[in-house]
């Protein structure tokens, strides 16, 4: 595709559900990030992913999150027994992964997680 | 420890004046690289502009400039004549050469609003 696309846009869930969000990245770009951003906490690191590994899941705030990525393009986060301080949107970026240091990342629309 | 400080938390000004968004970092690499994102209404970050620690040369992109001091640790940002499309949350990140994977480090973000 043309650029970094998530889904769902919205999703609105029950405390204690886990969810989903998915993110498909530019075409040919190996890495893949996810960010939260949330009113109270700004735009936060939660996992980088080179291929289908991931070296630095250091910003996952707990053990309810995960995120896995296939065949070196799509990626899901999970997040297991949502809490109502999850609620936050979810941004998904990727790179070209030459050089994830130095390559500009690019943003899809994120997903706006709201638990009730 | 790496920070990015946008002390303007929002920005009001008339169409057609200029404006400075302030950028202030703090990071122990000697190598690195800054950006700006906007961010507008519809909610997808928007790639600005990155710049490396090595370059230290003022960019001019339309009615868009920057200018990196390293001496102040500040990558301002400044639009002249603004425009009602302007109006948008921009961001001021931080990817350090090592010791990361290329994560950015966001600043809290300046609320500009363009009024006509």
């Amino acid at each position: 595709g043309a650029g970094v696309s998530q889904s769902p846009s919205n999703k609105v869930t029950e405390k204690g559900k886990d969810v989903e969000l998915r993110c498909d990245p530019i075409s040919g770009h190996t890495a893949l990030y996810w960010y939260r951003q949330s009113l109270g906490q700004g735009l936060e690191f939660l996992i980088y992913f080179q291929g289908n590994s991931a070296p630095d899941k250091s910003g996952l705030p707990s053990d309810r999150f995960s995120a896995e990525r296939t065949g070196g393009s799509v990626s899901t986060l999970t997040i297991q027994r949502t809490q109502q301080e999850d609620s936050a949107v979810y941004l998904c970026a990727s790179s070209m992964g030459t050089a994830p240091s130095t390559d500009t990342q690019y943003f899809g629309p994120g997903t706006r997680l709201t638990v009730l | 420890a790496q920070k990015v400080t946008q002390a303007q938390t929002e920005i009001s000004v008339v169409e057609k004046e200029d404006v400075t968004l302030d950028c202030v970092y703090e990071t122990r690499d000697t190598t690195y690289y800054l950006f700006w994102y906007k961010q507008p209404p519809s909610g997808e970050l928007v790639f600005l502009i990155r710049r490396n620690s090595f370059d230290e040369q003022n960019e001019i992109s339309g009615r868009y400039s920057w200018n990196f001091q390293k001496s102040t640790s500040s990558f301002n940002f400044t639009i002249t004549a603004s425009q009602v499309v302007d109006s948008a949350v921009y961001f001021c990140a931080l990817s350090e050469a090592w010791g990361s994977q290329g994560n950015l480090i966001f600043g809290k973000g300046t609320k500009l609003s363009v009024k006509p």
